[in-house]
């Protein structure tokens, strides 16, 4: 079966660091990416990592164990406007769709 | 340049009528998938097509069905709407729908309202 963990809801204060963790279980893995919704938009492409390791773009980090089935995205020096839902997705085998979990939502306050 | 384009952005149906969605993706992306988003299920996949074929089908009913035309933009139907169907419908383009460095870009999607 195909099953990928986050959770559900986190809060944060501005200017903290945040680590939004998803486990995954799939048939198959072809990389796994990570996005951001802000409410009533489009998810925006925030990450992707296949090989094993810490990926760092600005802000944003995320990390990838395949042999754990486990990343995280880290957000660093939070700002107001990163309050949204942060969605985990992994790539099937074929790489033709995204296997997505249900969505952390962040809200960050002053 | 132009991101991908989802009309209309809003409908309302009654149950048991059919809908079609239409999505033009970002030119020169020949892969074009669509998702379901609820609030109890979050994204599921739907289908995906690249160059007028349907590679991949999630686990939908029948009544859910799509195409690609030659210019690459994507049409999904669903027929006898029932109103577990409302839902945010979303549409991903990419290059080549493998995995890569760039992901997908998302439309803004719409949303369906069955009543």
């Amino acid at each position: 079966g195909q099953n990928i963990d986050q959770p559900t809801e986190m809060t944060a204060t501005e200017g903290a660091i945040v680590q939004i963790n998803c486990t995954y279980q799939t048939s198959g893995f072809n990389g796994l990416f990570w996005y951001q919704q802000h409410a009533g938009e489009a998810p925006t492409f925030l990450s992707y990592n296949v090989l094993d390791g810490l990926e760092e773009k600005g802000r944003f980090s995320s990390f990838l164990s395949r042999s754990k089935g486990y990343s995280y995205l880290l957000l660093k020096e939070l700002q107001m406007k990163d309050s949204a839902s942060y969605l985990c997705a992994v790539m099937n085998q074929a790489g033709t769709a995204l296997i997505f979990g249900k969505g952390t939502t962040l809200s960050v306050s002053s | 340049k132009a991101g991908v384009t989802q009309t209309p952005r809003y409908l309302i149906k009654t149950r048991g009528q059919q809908v079609t969605l239409s999505c033009s993706p970002i030119s020169g992306h020949r892969s074009v998938s669509w998702y379901q988003q609820t609030p109890g299920q979050g994204l599921q996949f739907l289908f995906e097509y690249f160059s007028e074929t349907q590679r991949n089908k999630g686990n939908f009913p029948g009544r859910f069905s799509g195409r690609q035309f030659s210019n690459s933009r994507s049409e999904m139907n669903v027929s006898t709407l029932e109103l577990g169907d409302s839902a945010l419908y979303l549409c991903a383009s990419s290059l080549s729908g493998t995995a890569s460095n760039y992901g997908y870009t998302f439309g803004s999607g719409t949303r369906l309202t069955v009543v």
